[in-house]
């Protein structure tokens, strides 16, 4: 079957770096994609993974190893404002995305 | 520019009605796509469309029907409603190019009850 599988909630400092998880098992692989997601919001794209490796963009950055199906995004600097769920998904062989349930980042002061 | 939107943002629905669910792209995505999301789930892909005149069955379409008559418009029906499709629901749009990149509206928050 098709899993994606990251922490529910986690909590961090202003200021601190943090690292959120995923684990991805899905048929075929065509690339890994994370989202940002406020509450009440709708999901906006962060940035993704096709090869192996870290891709940074700013104060976020994204790592990827296929061989042990598993990714991580990395919010440095954190600021209140990244207070916002993490959407870990995976891009099937069919070109579809599996989601992850997100996890809960939440930022205190 | 709107990019992309839904309507309507919020509804109260009677189990056994039926509605349409509406989204509206402008920026020439080939690729559209309907998700629910649910508290304590990822999102699931009911029904999605590669380009205006195809589509196709996602990972729960069951209970949900959409068309594509044109690039910009993807509605999506509810035939029957039924309580267990309480959820918010959010159209998204993509370029065939970059389809893991998606472009989401701001949601439809519906209550079947």
């Amino acid at each position: 079957g098709q899993n994606i599988d990251q922490p529910t909630e986690m909590t961090a400092t202003e200021g601190a770096i943090v690292q959120i998880n995923c684990t991805y098992q899905t048929s075929g692989f065509n690339g890994l994609f994370w989202y940002q997601q406020h509450a009440g919001e709708a999901p906006t794209f962060l940035s993704y993974n096709v090869l192996d490796g870290l891709e940074e963009k700013g104060r976020f950055s994204s790592f990827l190893s296929r061989s042990k199906g598993y990714s991580y995004l990395l919010l440095k600097e954190l600021q209140m404002k990244d207070s916002a769920s993490y959407l870990c998904a995976s891009m099937d062989s069919n070109y579809q995305l599996i989601w992850g349930a997100g996890t809960k980042l939440i930022i205190k002061p | 520019t709107a990019g992309i939107t839904q309507a309507p943002t919020s509804q109260i629905l009677a189990a056994g009605r039926s509605m349409t669910l509406r989204c509206t792209q402008d920026m020439r995505h080939n690729a559209m796509y309907w998700y629910r999301q649910d508290l304590g789930l990822g999102l699931r892909l009911i029904h999605y469309s590669n380009t205006a005149g195809t589509t196709g069955k996602g990972e729960v379409p069951d209970g949900y029907s959409v068309s594509r008559a044109n690039t910009d418009d993807f509605p999506l029906t509810l035939a029957s409603a039924v309580p267990s499709q309480t959820s918010v629901y959010f159209c998204a749009s993509s370029s065939s190019e970059a389809a893991g990149v998606q472009f989401f509206g701001p949601g439809t928050r519906l209550t079947v009850l």
